[in-house]
């Protein structure tokens, strides 16, 4: 059983299009932790939030405490947005638990 | 800005061979670690180090062993590389102060091939 959910696994995209990742956990959690990894393997953290929401640019990230439920949403989605996202929730410091990733394509 | 560097982006060794992977941070968290990631599997945890000449297992550190002599280095060592061993390498650390508490920072990554 896997701690932490994604969907959807792979996602196609035309430039232009609101998108959303979701993410599911079952454990209580101190933080959630969105990722980004482009092709050739550096990851990134985009946000961490324990409640309520963030926005960055383009990238707003929600939670819902209660439903043990996150959402990623790419506004104006654009090629360069191509890559995997990852879910994480953090427990102790050192406990992290991992969704499998969702891969992202924005088609010109 | 947290900096992390890998040795090798890419790395092809034999079976049988010893490895070496080096992870060095350019501030001074104490919390640093190494994942592998293989497709399906997501990011798995090797090793973690809380400090100098602290260790402690993950969910997969068979086969592996890690070295911190010095804060700003962990290594990972593959004491005889297996195929199944073939994957990327991903290290980095975990902020400790600040903005960056519990914020996780990572390396580029070693694609590692073993044939």
């Amino acid at each position: 059983k896997n701690e932490v959910e994604q969907s959807p696994q792979n996602l196609t995209a035309q430039e232009g299009e609101f998108i959303t990742i979701n993410c599911s956990y079952s454990v209580g959690i101190s933080a959630l932790h969105w990722l980004q990894q482009h092709p050739g393997g550096g990851i990134v953290s985009l946000f961490m939030l324990s409640s309520g929401k963030k926005k960055h640019g383009r990238l707003i990230a929600t939670i819902n405490i209660q439903e043990k439920h996150s959402s990623l949403h790419i506004t104006a989605s654009h090629p360069r947005d191509s890559a995997v996202y990852i879910c994480a929730v953090s427990r102790t410091g050192n406990q992290f638990y991992f969704g499998t990733g969702t891969s992202l394509t924005v088609i010109p | 800005d947290v900096k992390v560097t890998q040795s090798s982006r890419y790395l092809v060794k034999r079976t049988g061979e010893k490895v070496f992977l080096e992870c060095v941070q350019d501030m001074d968290h104490e919390n640093m670690f190494w994942y592998r990631q293989d497709p399906g599997l997501g990011l798995r945890l090797i090793y973690f180090s809380y400090d100098v000449k602290m260790k402690e297992k993950g969910d997969i550190p068979e086969g592996y062993s890690v070295s911190r002599e010095k804060k700003e280095r962990f290594s990972l060592i593959l004491e005889s590389a297996s195929t199944n061993q073939t994957s990327m390498y991903l290290c980095g650390l975990i902020g400790t102060s600040g903005e960056a508490y519990n914020e996780q920072f990572f390396g580029p990554g070693t694609r590692l091939t073993v044939l």
